[in-house]
């Protein structure tokens, strides 16, 4: 099971920022916190990853709560193409090969508005 | 780099028939993720392999189905007397390293629909 928890949906206005909100309270010490996306009709995408500290990359910035029990991925400015599902991911230890997969729960539904 | 690529891009099959899926994943990827998303969901996670070995199974895969990964490059997903409920995006995704950080590559998919 997923072990983060996020809104089903939000709504933004193009060029404004949008913060997406992601709880992971049973998050551990190593964990990383990973973000991907997916646009209609195609294959997640990676947009970001932290450990601790806050993160940016050209696509997006993560800020991480000092006791890394929930994080944010912050959309400087949404365009009509940042509409997409955005999952928050901690890695499952779990399983037969301690694989450390991926995996996603429902994520949150983006609408951009013109 | 032409990325993770997946194909056929969709597929409609009979009830009963058997169906197989290809995944080419970026070159040196040394794992390879299968993933299956139904409408509505996030993906669900069916099988890894590390190479040519394949190192973990969901219990959501079924004896009907099956995966292979020859000499460590392409990989297939067969799925036997196909159902139904078997009416999916399957998903194919490759990555360099297993470490805690790892950055996955997801392909288009292939979209099954079982009559």
């Amino acid at each position: 099971d997923a072990k983060t928890t996020q809104p089903n949906s939000m709504e933004s206005n193009e060029e404004e920022p949008v913060h997406l909100p992601c709880n992971h309270s049973t998050i551990s010490g190593t964990d990383y916190i990973h973000w991907y996306r997916q646009l209609p009709s195609q294959g997640p995408e990676y947009v970001i990853h932290g450990l601790t500290s806050n993160v940016n990359n050209r696509m997006a910035s993560l800020a991480i709560a000092e006791d890394r029990k929930s994080s944010t991925l912050i959309l400087h400015r949404a365009t009509l193409r940042d509409a997409a599902v955005y999952y928050c991911i901690l890695r499952d230890w779990g399983g037969s090969s301690n694989t450390g997969k991926l995996i996603f729960g429902q994520g949150t539904t983006l609408q951009v508005k013109p | 780099d032409t990325g993770v690529s997946q194909d056929p891009r969709h597929k409609i099959t009979k009830r009963g028939q058997n169906v197989t899926f290809r995944c080419d994943p970026i070159s040196e990827h040394n794992r390879l993720y299968w993933y299956r998303q139904t409408l509505g969901q996030g993906p669900e996670f069916l099988t890894y392999f590390q190479n040519e070995a394949q190192l973990e199974k969901s219990r959501l895969l079924s004896d009907r189905f099956s995966a292979e990964r020859p000499k460590g490059s392409f990989s297939t997903l067969e799925i036997q007397r196909t159902e139904q409920g078997d009416s999916a995006m399957y998903l194919c995704a490759s990555s360099v390293t297993g470490a805690t950080n790892e950055k996955l590559f997801f392909g288009s998919g292939t979209q099954l629909s079982v009559l």
